[in-house]
């Protein structure tokens, strides 16, 4: 079984919409989660750290749930910028294992 | 915030010929560094793990002798593809983890290889 597992998408929604992504991780002791975005040939930024109380960055917010070990990233009115992959990291002792990414492209 | 510098961006070289890539932290020292690999469409795969003045921890099925990395200070590591092939034409991507107050972990700016 993956480390992390993520649906790859592609999700297409228009402009206004608001998204959600989901990503389980399989080690219960993984520690520390956080969403990356990537544009097409650039390297991943990161866009948020995730926490188990929830945490909200403007329309960005991002859940972490562990007893059924998935995080979550909703985005509300997506903008045209936000077309991009958004990839899930998690931290397990040493290692950081990523997801496939999932992508998103927002429609006019 | 944390930089990562990552050279050269992108490289074109013939089969058989090495490339060196370079990462370096410009404003944080980094005892490790990690090197990944994306092929297009997949995500990043985790090559090795550098480590500041000792051997890399490379993944399984990565090749040392193929994929060298060294990390001789606490601001660069390098990876050199030797002896290239068309199948190594990758993105390869490094990153580097900031301890302390700043905790980060930031991303180079990748280097695109096509190897022809």
């Amino acid at each position: 079984r993956k480390e992390v597992e993520q649906d790859p998408g592609p999700f297409n929604v228009p402009e206004g919409a608001t998204v959600a992504f989901n990503c389980t991780y399989s080690n219960s002791a993984s520690q520390s989660f956080f969403w990356y975005r990537q544009d097409c040939r650039k390297e991943p930024k990161l866009l948020m750290s995730v926490y188990s109380s929830g945490n909200e960055d403007g329309r960005f917010t991002a859940q972490l749930n562990r007893a059924s070990q998935y995080i979550s990233l909703l985005i509300r009115d997506s903008k045209l910028s936000d077309s991009a992959t958004y990839l899930c990291v998690v931290r397990t002792g040493n290692q950081f294992y990523f997801g496939t990414g999932t992508s998103l492209t927002v429609i006019p | 915030g944390a930089v990562v510098s990552q050279h050269p961006s992108w490289v074109i070289c013939k089969s058989g010929t090495s490339v060196k890539i370079e990462c370096r932290s410009l404003d944080f020292q980094a005892t490790t560094m990690f090197w990944y690999r994306q092929f297009p469409k997949q995500s990043l795969m985790l090559m090795a793990t550098s480590n500041e003045g000792s051997k890399a921890t490379y993944e399984q099925g990565v090749e040392k002798d193929k994929f060298l990395i060294n990390h001789a200070s606490l601001t660069l590591s390098t990876l050199t593809v030797t002896s290239a092939h068309p199948e190594d034409s990758s993105f390869y991507i490094c990153s580097a983890e900031r301890q302390g107050p700043l905790y980060g972990y930031t991303f180079g700016s990748g280097t695109r290889l096509t190897v022809v």
